[in-house]
């Protein structure tokens, strides 16, 4: 089945540094992939879509400047989170798929950030 | 946009019991789709469904979305420790593949 990675499965960092996370799809060439954010006991809110080669979409409320994403290849989708603060702090999921083939999304493990 | 609301948020059953969670839109949905998420995981593609009074099974789990599209549920005869977990429900929009998922019922199951 379709597998999908994330690196790092843990993080933990200092308040004001920036933080990459990695999502790879390691058994097919994703056309698009979505990054989720979850809190404790919460569900999972999406906060970008994007597709190899063009500009994230951001959903409302999600600063572009703070969590740049990055989808150079169909396989690695990048997040950074750009000066992290302990609000920032939280379990980060990615998902791929491709559109018209793999019309279901499959997950990464997650990441769990811990800003300090 | 359209929301979910899922019911009940918690639910606690003895080992051997049913257990059924309910997802409720007040708008017609064009698909549903259940994942399930163990405690400490990432969520897990279950099913979709698409059809106005579709049914599907999986072993002991049965999904149902309603006659109106408005409605789904998951229901698991005969729990076992392995059903653990929280289950979302989850839809996209006509077409869209971005999901939207309702907040989670989380099982907890006693053995």
């Amino acid at each position: 089945g379709a597998v999908v990675s994330q690196h790092p499965s843990r993080v933990i960092c200092k308040s004001g540094t920036s933080v990459k996370i990695e999502c790879r799809s390691l058994d097919f060439q994703a056309t698009t992939m979505f990054w989720y954010r979850q809190f404790p006991k919460q569900s999972l809110m999406l906060m970008a879509t994007s597709n190899e080669g063009s500009k994230a979409t951001y959903e409302q409320g999600v600063e572009k400047d703070k969590f740049l994403i990055n989808h150079a290849s169909l396989t690695l989708s990048t997040l950074t989170v750009t000066s992290a603060h302990p609000e920032d702090s939280s379990f980060y999921i990615c998902s791929a798929m491709i559109v018209g083939i793999l019309d279901t999304q499959y997950f990464g493990p997650g990441t769990r950030l811990t800003v300090l | 946009g359209q929301q979910v609301m899922q019911i009940p948020q918690y639910q606690h059953v003895q080992e051997g019991e049913d257990f059924t969670t309910y997802c409720n839109s007040s708008t017609t949905l064009s698909n549903i789709q259940w994942y399930k998420q163990r405690p400490g995981g990432h969520p897990v593609f279950l099913i979709q469904l698409v059809k106005s009074g579709e049914v599907k099974k999986q072993k002991r789990l049965t999904f149902q979305f309603g006659e109106a599209k408005k409605n789904s549920s998951l229901h698991i005869t005969a729990t076992q420790t392995t059903d653990v977990g929280t289950y979302f429900c989850g839809y996209s929009g006509a077409g869209s593949y971005q999901l939207t998922f309702g907040k989670g019922t989380k099982l907890s199951v006693i053995p």
